[in-house]
Parts: C-alpha cells; structure tokens; sequence
C-alpha cells in the first residue's frame, strides 16, 4: 500500500513570496490533515478534511493561509505571503474510519525555510 | 485549555529499558497516542490507548491512567535505532485530529 506522498519535500523562498505544497493521501481515506511543525516542537493542526468538507480550520492562519481539497482527494496548502515564522515542516497526515483507532498516517513532511 | 506535557530530553544506553512520562489535560479525551519520530523523518505510529491499562507491542509498552491524565511509553532492550523523539498525542473526540506534546527526544548510547 503506498503511503501519504507530499511534494516538494524542500523549499526556500524570501518572506513575502507565495509557496504552495501537494499531498496526496492513501487511496481510500477519507481524512486528510495538514499539521505545521516548528523546530524542538510537536505538529499543530492547521487544517481537517473529510473528503472534500473543511472539518476544522480553526487554527488557520487565514489571512495568508489557504488550502483545498478538490474531490476529496488531493489537497494543496498555500502560503501568501509568507513570514519568517512559517519557516517549518508541513506534514500531510491522513486516516480512515474503519476501525475504532482512526490512526493518522504521516507524509514525508515539506521543509520550508523563510529568509 | 488544551496542555500536554513531556520531558524534553532523556538518556539512556543500549540494552536498557527506559520510560517517557506524559502528562494531559484537554477538553475532551477519545485516546492518546504514541509515535516516534527520527530526524528529518515523517512520525510513525507507535501506540493507542484508549481505556487504562498496560498495552504490549514487542519491545514497546504504552499505559494509560485516564483518571490522573497520565501516560507512560516503555521502551525495552534499547537500541541504538529507537535515538529519536517520541511525540504524545491526545484526541478530543473521535475521528478529530491529535493534540502533540513538544516531543521527548531520547538519546541512545553505547
């Protein structure tokens, strides 16, 4: 089975610039997340789907955030503008509902650095 | 508010048996959740507790005391593999994402 893939998994870009990140989760899971993980920290939610309805983006940083999953499949994260403190791992995480663990299954991650 | 607490670093040696604490306190709970994570690597799924007790998987052992908000991972005849950070997540409520800890970074040495 393959895993979560993520794309690209390096970036740098200069504060200001816009980037985006692809993921695309194992076949069949309906749940997809995207988690910011900072240097020395745990990953933090920034967004849930199921399939493609946002569950909760409470932690979105809207104004220069933004990310879709067309056809509950896919789903790209946008960074625009960017800030020196979005500089850190993006990890695509993703789960299905059968059984009762609900295990999250992680990409590779995207390493972003902000200059 | 949601708080999850873990020592930042721990030390052992190869052959030995070590165990990372982690506190909780979140507005709800539906399991916690242990995975390791080496650097420069996506977490791995160690470990599901959802009711107390002890859950054994090879030469990994999760607890869990929902009452006291408490968790332990116990890690068995290390190796010098397991050096890596062992982030403790805790799910409010079923088919919701993880709240992590910071991550205990353990050290394995000869």
């Amino acid at each position: 089975e393959a895993g979560v893939a993520q794309s690209p998994r390096y970036k740098i870009i200069e504060k200001r610039q816009s980037v985006a990140f692809w993921c695309n989760p194992i076949s069949g899971h309906a749940t997809l997340y995207w988690y910011q993980q900072i240097l020395g920290q745990g990953p933090k939610l920034l967004i849930q789907f199921q399939n493609n309805g946002v569950v909760d983006d409470s932690q979105l940083p809207k104004d220069r955030f933004s990310a879709e999953r067309l056809k509950g499949v896919d789903s790209t994260l946008k960074i625009q503008p960017a800030k020196l403190e979005d500089s850190a791992v993006y990890l695509c995480a993703s789960s299905s509902r059968d059984g009762a663990t609900y295990e999250q299954y992680f990409g590779p991650g995207t390493r972003l650095t902000v200059t | 508010g949601q708080n999850i607490d873990q020592p930042t670093e721990m030390t052992a040696t190869e052959g030995a048996i070590v165990q990372i604490n982690c506190t909780y306190q979140t507005s709800g709970f539906n399991g916690l959740f242990w995975y390791q994570q080496h650097a420069g690597e996506a977490p791995t799924f160690l470990s599901y507790n959802v009711l107390d007790g002890l859950e054994e998987k090879g030469r990994f052992s999760s607890f869990l005391s929902r009452s006291k908000g408490y968790s332990y991972l116990l890690l068995k005849e290390l190796q010098m593999k397991d050096s890596a950070s062992y982030l403790c997540a805790v799910r409010n409520q079923a088919g919701t994402a993880l709240i992590f800890g910071k991550g205990t970074t353990l050290s394995v040495s000869s």
